[in-house]
Parts: structure tokens; C-alpha cells; sequence
């Protein structure tokens, strides 16, 4: 099955400052990468993903970036803000088109954004 | 609309008890899915449904057991309740049959934290 490795575990960062996460994954039959944000107390919400057909995809400050022959993607948040703060979880999974696999997640990166 | 809705938020068990966990979507979504969450292990997926009337094993079923008698509703049973068992459950959602949005983008609920002592 999948495995998705996921670093750092914790980046504290100063406010404005980027901030960086990178994942790895294992299955080359993987094509949609999702990252997550989850707030304290809060499900995880959706915020960016990926699919294999495309290097990169930017959505204001947050961007995504995948390379499918070293199997890592990457979140890029740039300017960071106090409400950054909060667990994000990477993931992946097989989109096979109708097909209903789980996503097998990254043990999640907490990034603090210090003022 | 409400989105994922889990019923309920907290529960404290003793081991050996059973407890029903319940998920509700009001988006028409097709899929649904129950996950664990442990500190420092991310999310393991249990079970999952791929429609009203099925299911399937996840990661980690072993223990659980699960049911999809209306589309709308998910629920996760634990028969006899072990220590092991005390986490966060998240029950998700995905595709609609009306959406041209990707098939794997899941709606989660707020969780619901359980205890087993």
C-alpha cells in the first residue's frame, strides 16, 4: 500500500516569513495529492491539491508543487500570518476515476507562526 | 447546507461496552469514510462506503464495524470497546454523481473524541 512520509513534525516561523512542508510517497500509481489544514478542535479542511499532470498550482499565498519521478510534493505559504498556525497534513491517493480509495495521510507538520 | 455531521462529540467508555458512532452528509455525496486519528499518526482510515448498501476495509478495520443502510448516513459501531481504541474519529465525504470536482476531495466532519478506560 501507500506510505506518505511527511517533514518536519514541527516549523516555527516568524510572521511574513515562509514556510515550507515536504511530503514523500511511495506508490507511483498515486495521482492526486491533497494537503490539509487542521485547527484545534476542528476536522481537517481542503486547502490546495495537486493532481500528476501538473508540476505546479498556486492559490495566493499558498502554492503546490510535485515532482512525480523523485515522488515528493511540497506546500510553499508564503507571508505568513498568526492564523497559519495549525496542523497540515499532506496526502495521497489514486484517483482512478470512479474508484473510492481512502487517502493515506502524512503524520502532519505543526506550524507555528511566532509574532 | 450542514456538510459532515458527527453525532456525538464526546463519549466516555468502559472497556468491553458498546457505542455507535454516527456521520451524516447532506451534500448527495456517494462516498463516505470513517478515520482514526492518534497523536503524532496522522489519520488511518478504518472502513469506507461507495455507496448505500456497501462497504469496504480500510487500514486499520480490525475491531470495528460499520453500516450504510441510506446514502446519507455512515455509522461506525465498536462491539466491545478496548483502550486501544480511544481516539479521534473523523468521518468524511466525497463525489457527487452532479459535481465536476475531483473524486478523491473529502468533506470532513468535526470529529468525536473517545475514551475508552
Amino acid at each position: 500500500g501507500e506510505n506518505v512520509e511527511q517533514h518536519p513534525s514541527t516549523l516555527s516561523v516568524q510572521e511574513g516569513d515562509s514556510a515550507v512542508i515536504k511530503c514523500t510517497y511511495s506508490d507511483s500509481a498515486s495521482n492526486y495529492f491533497p494537503w490539509y489544514k487542521q485547527e484545534l478542535g476542528k476536522g481537517p479542511q481542503l486547502i490546495i491539491d495537486i493532481r500528476s499532470n501538473v508540476g505546479e498550482k498556486k492559490d495566493q499565498r499558498i502554492a503546490v508543487t510535485l515532482n512525480k519521478t523523485a515522488k515528493h510534493f511540497s506546500l510553499h505559504i508564503t507571508e505568513t500570518q498568526p492564523e497559519d498556525s495549525a496542523v497540515y497534513f499532506c496526502a495521497a491517493s489514486e484517483d482512478s476515476g470512479g474508484g473510492a480509495d481512502g487517502l493515506t495521510f502524512g503524520k502532519g507538520t505543526h506550524l507555528i507562526i511566532q509574532p | 447546507n450542514a456538510g459532515v455531521t458527527q453525532t456525538p462529540k464526546f463519549r466516555v467508555l468502559k472497556t468491553g461496552q458498546s457505542m455507535t458512532l454516527l456521520c451524516a452528509q447532506d451534500m448527495n455525496h456517494e462516498y463516505m469514510y470513517w478515520y482514526r486519528q492518534d497523536p503524532g499518526m496522522g489519520l488511518r482510515l478504518i472502513h469506507y462506503s461507495v455507496g448505500e448498501g456497501t462497504t469496504a476495509k480500510g487500514e486499520v478495520p480490525d475491531g470495528y464495524n460499520v453500516s450504510r443502510l441510506k446514502k446519507q448516513n455512515f455509522l461506525l459501531g465498536l462491539e466491545s470497546a478496548a483502550p486501544s481504541q480511544t481516539s479521534v474519529y473523523f468521518c468524511a465525504s466525497s463525489y457527487s454523481l452532479r459535481s465536476f470536482r475531483a473524486y478523491n476531495e473529502q468533506f470532513f466532519g468535526p470529529g468525536t473524541r473517545l475514551t475508552v478506560l
